[in-house]
């Protein structure tokens, strides 16, 4: 069985860093890429970032270009997410999802996800 | 990047009825070279995170059931539930995976009449 269960999420304050973690199990990790996912309160979906299997293929959404990195290591079955220089937007709960193969995959199995609350 | 817009924002249908949810996206995700659109549909029921239901425009994920159907091309796209249920009431999305960053439509709420 397929299982994605983040962490790391919690108060942060404007301006300063949490990293968020995603261990994965019930599936050969190093043969997908993964994603981060989020959901402002009482809000839509918002993909943040996606790392193929290899971190060969990465990629960020404008809002969080230069603040956030994405990072997997496979060895550990995990993905993470730094996240730099907080704002209050991006309050959010954060998804950690597997694609269905490649990088440009539909998105199959996702976790619960963590809360992250940014504010003083 | 490619924006995609959701129509209508809700909808409340009776039970046993069809629901139509149709999905624009900005640019075609239509990939030449392998002939797919690089379009998916999620279901989000309240407290639970997203669930795939329709990926390729219109291949359906294994088991969901198959009163959810999905079609379209290029830039135009529609989910349709044949019979709406009740454990259909939810939120759909539609995603694009074609190009970074692989933006969702805004959402479409789903309800009994």
């Amino acid at each position: 069985e397929v299982q994605l269960v983040e962490s790391g999420g919690g108060l942060g304050q404007p301006g300063r860093s949490l990293r968020l973690s995603c261990a994965a199990s019930g599936f050969t990790f190093n043969d997908y890429a993964m994603h981060w996912v989020r959901q402002a309160p009482g809000k839509g979906l918002e993909w943040v970032s996606g790392i193929s299997w290899n971190s060969g293929s990465i990629g960020y959404a404008d809002s969080v270009k230069g603040r956030f990195t994405i990072s997997r290591d496979n060895a550990k079955n995990s993905l993470y997410l730094q996240m730099n220089s907080l704002r209050a937007d991006d309050t959010a709960l954060y998804y950690c999802a597997k694609a269905k193969g490649d990088y440009g995959d539909p998105l199959d199995y996702w976790g619960q996800g963590t809360l992250v609350t940014v504010s003083s | 990047d490619i924006v995609m817009t959701q129509s209508p924002d809700s909808l409340a249908v009776s039970l046993g009825e069809r629901a139509t949810i149709n999905c624009k996206s900005s640019q075609s995700v239509l990939y030449s070279s392998n002939n797919k659109n690089y379009l998916a549909w999620y279901q989000q029921k309240p407290g639970q995170p997203p669930k795939l239901l329709i990926y390729w425009a219109s291949t359906r994920e294994s088991g969901v059931p198959d009163r959810f159907s999905g079609s379209g091309s290029e830039t135009d796209f529609t989910l349709t539930i044949s019979s709406l249920q009740a454990e259909d009431v939810a939120v759909y999305y539609c995603q694009q995976y074609y190009s970074t960053p692989f933006t969702f439509g805004p959402g479409t709420k789903v309800d009994i009449k």
